[in-house]
């Protein structure tokens, strides 16, 4: 079974503060990628990512930053969180394009106060 | 652009009735078709998927979906709802286009199903 892990199931940090969300698949999949899930406004992708060290940004990625520096590993960083930050937030990996869909994580749920 | 649209955003249902969840996309082109779906503190799950050849599609737990390529659409069904299927549904699409498995997802359809 494809396993996608996100490194922390709830957060709670402080507005201003750095936050790093850490999110790692097994399954060598080439495509990664970051979404925030909103009550009303479904799934909406920040970022995402098709081979190391390689990123695009997705529908919604001001505030966000992004790193992949292994291929298992794909991480999302809000540089100075702010309250509209708060939110649920997956990761997903896919493998080739000749493949589609995705595969998530459990989400990590970040309050920003 | 690509878009999803899911038309109901919250259904109840009693047990043992019947359910259609409209899901509908726009993009010209060969599109793949999912439905996912998130139990309550769960992860996001495949239901199901389209890809090419017979439009209808079955998935886990009975449920099915059909693609009609003339009305863009892709609604989920299942003819008989149980409570434990009380979850949230997302209809999402990628275009066979570039170099990713991007998905587009609708907005979420939270099920309700009263025992």
């Amino acid at each position: 079974d494809v396993k996608v892990t996100q490194s922390s199931r709830y957060l709670v940090k402080r507005t201003g503060e750095k936050v790093f969300l850490e999110c790692v698949q097994d399954m060598d999949h080439e495509n990664m990628f970051w979404y925030r899930q909103d009550p009303g406004l479904g799934l909406r992708l920040i970022y995402f990512s098709y081979d190391v060290k390689m990123k695009e940004k997705g529908d919604i990625p001001e505030g966000y930053s992004v790193s992949r520096e292994k291929k298992e590993r794909f991480s999302l960083i809000l540089e100075s969180a702010s309250t509209n930050q708060t939110s649920m937030y997956l990761c997903a990996s896919s493998p080739t394009r000749t493949i589609p869909g995705a595969f998530f994580g459990q989400g990590t749920r970040l309050t920003v106060v | 652009a690509q878009s999803v649209s899911q038309h109901n955003h919250h259904v109840i249902l009693s047990e043992a009735a019947s359910l259609e969840l409209g899901c509908n996309y726009s993009y010209g082109g060969t599109v793949n078709l999912f439905w996912y779906v998130q139990y309550p503190g769960q992860h996001l799950q495949l239901l199901l998927k389209y890809f090419s050849g017979d439009p209808l599609v079955k998935g886990i737990k009975g449920f099915e979906a059909e693609f009609i390529k003339s009305k863009f659409s892709f609604n989920l069904r299942k003819p008989s709802v149980q409570w434990s299927d009380t979850a949230e549904y997302f209809c999402a699409v990628n275009a066979e286009s570039g170099a990713t498995n991007k998905l587009i997802f609708g907005t979420g359809t939270l099920l309700a199903v009263q025992p």
